[in-house]
């Protein structure tokens, strides 16, 4: 069974730095890995897909990155703002279903003034 | 932009209840979504529609059931409410998968319902 792992499980960091988020899977033969936002008490906002295909995926100050063969996915953000403190989710489909998300625990992120 | 609405944001009903979850999305998507989400167990797929009429169980169906007469709409149903349902629910919606190696469309979510069941 697909497992999803995202360490740190929290995170907090001065405004202005540059960080990683980590996203592991136990089952390479992902379909696509999405990472999601989600802010205290509401639904989840996609941020960004990437395709079992592609090796990484760039929106904004966000860049996320996949690696089948090892089992991992890193979203980057660049120059950190207190807007972006939230909790941020990955989830993988895996091959074949191309419809159930596994998703990870989250990291919750707080970006400080 | 893609919008999906769940008709409540926060919802009290008492055990035994059979309780409405209803969640509709505007962007005519064929596949629609309902999650529970929990503090340390993340978000677990309940139920989950790829057409009208049609449901497929996710990993936590019991207790229980979906309906999907229309394609914007998609309704689930706690049957006879427990304490244990009490719980934060999130529906989503997404279009279907395109054709070529790993192409899929991303899942859309509403802003969740939080249930209580007392």
């Amino acid at each position: 069974k697909q497992e999803v792992t995202q360490i740190p499980a929290a995170l907090s960091v001065p405004e202005g730095e540059n960080l990683v988020l980590n996203c592991s899977f136990t089952d390479s033969a992902i379909y696509n890995l999405q990472w999601f936002r989600q802010d205290p008490g509401k639904g989840l906002t996609s941020l960004l897909l990437i395709q079992s295909s592609q090796r990484e995926q760039t929106s904004g100050r966000l860049n996320a990155s996949l690696d089948k063969s090892s089992g991992r996915s890193t979203l980057y953000i660049a120059a950190s703002q207190p807007g972006d403190s939230a909790t941020y989710l990955c989830a993988v489909i895996l091959g074949g279903s191309a419809r159930q998300l596994t998703f990870g625990s989250g990291t919750q992120l707080t970006v400080l003034p | 932009d893609v919008k999906v609405t769940q008709s409540s944001r926060y919802l009290v009903k008492r055990t035994g209840e059979k309780v409405f979850l209803e969640c509709v999305q505007d962007m005519d998507h064929e596949n629609m979504f309902w999650y529970r989400q929990d503090p340390g167990l993340g978000l677990r797929l309940i139920y989950f529609s790829y057409d009208v009429k049609m449901k497929e169980k996710g990993d936590i169906p019991e207790g229980y059931s979906v309906s999907r007469e229309k394609k914007e709409r998609f309704s689930l149903i706690l049957e006879s409410a427990s304490t244990n349902q009490t719980s934060m629910y999130l529906c989503a919606s997404s279009l279907p998968a395109t054709s070529g190696q790993g192409g899929n469309q991303p899942q859309h979510f509403g802003d969740g319902t939080r249930l209580s069941i007392l």
